[in-house]
């Protein structure tokens, strides 16, 4: 079954410590997406990648970085300039072939300061 | 300012009942669309339904269903006979202008609680 797969689903970060969240899809989706989504609020857009080796800065990049080296993989870094990073990352991707597709999800990675 | 507002935190209905859920918009641009997601408690983003701002009838996807109204920016999801199931955090999300994702936004979110 195509889908989107974030590891781990759990992961503690201790100070100072960067940490990366993985996010693969074989949707062949060409748009990828990571949000932080804080207890009782929305999501809020961190980086998005239209294509492989470019990518955009969302709302609340600071302290965070991508890559995307592949089409099926776009992995998110904290890094220790993240000081707040206590959260639920979601990663989405989507087709950009029509108005009206939405974006798939996976089923995200709740990252805890030690 | 806040483009898309759900201005219900919190949502009770009777299971087999209908309940609507709010969402508005704010937006200067002609072409948009707009999303339902469904997060249970497990974390997952689920699509629901789509509308398009140029769609001359309201979306429908089985008990989901959008009560869109442009002139007042309005796009609420309307679901029908509820079930236990239908217990989750509710968002609506706006992408505008060209076909392009960085333009989504999400609103605040409902929590829809469904008693038995």
């Amino acid at each position: 079954d195509g889908g989107i797969t974030q590891s781990p689903k759990y992961l503690f970060r201790k100070e100072g410590q960067n940490v990366t969240l993985s996010c693969e899809q074989n949707l062949n989706h060409d748009a990828m997406y990571w949000y932080r989504q804080d207890p009782g609020q929305g999501l809020r857009l961190i980086y998005y990648s239209q294509i492989v080796n470019d990518f955009q800065k969302g709302d609340i990049a600071e302290g965070y970085s991508v890559s995307r080296e592949k089409k099926e993989s776009f992995p998110l870094t904290v890094t220790s300039a993240q000081k707040n990073p206590t959260a639920f990352y979601l990663c989405a991707s989507r087709t950009e072939t029509a108005s009206n597709q939405p974006q798939h999800f996976g089923d995200g990675t709740r990252l805890s300061i030690l | 300012a806040q483009k898309i507002t759900q201005t219900q935190p919190g949502m009770f209905v009777q299971e087999k009942e209908a309940v609507t859920l709010d969402c508005t918009y704010d937006t200067s641009d002609p072409s948009y669309g707009l999303f339902w997601y469904k997060q249970p408690s497990s974390g997952e983003m689920i699509f629901l339904i789509y509308q398009g701002s140029y769609d001359q009838q309201n979306a429908t996807e089985g008990r989901y269903s959008l009560n869109f109204q442009k002139a007042r920016k309005s796009a609420n999801l309307v679901i029908s006979a509820s079930q236990l199931g239908d217990s989750a955090m509710y968002f609506c999300a706006m992408r505008e202008g060209v076909n392009y994702g960085q333009n989504f936004v999400f609103g605040p979110g409902t929590r829809l609680s469904v008693l038995p």
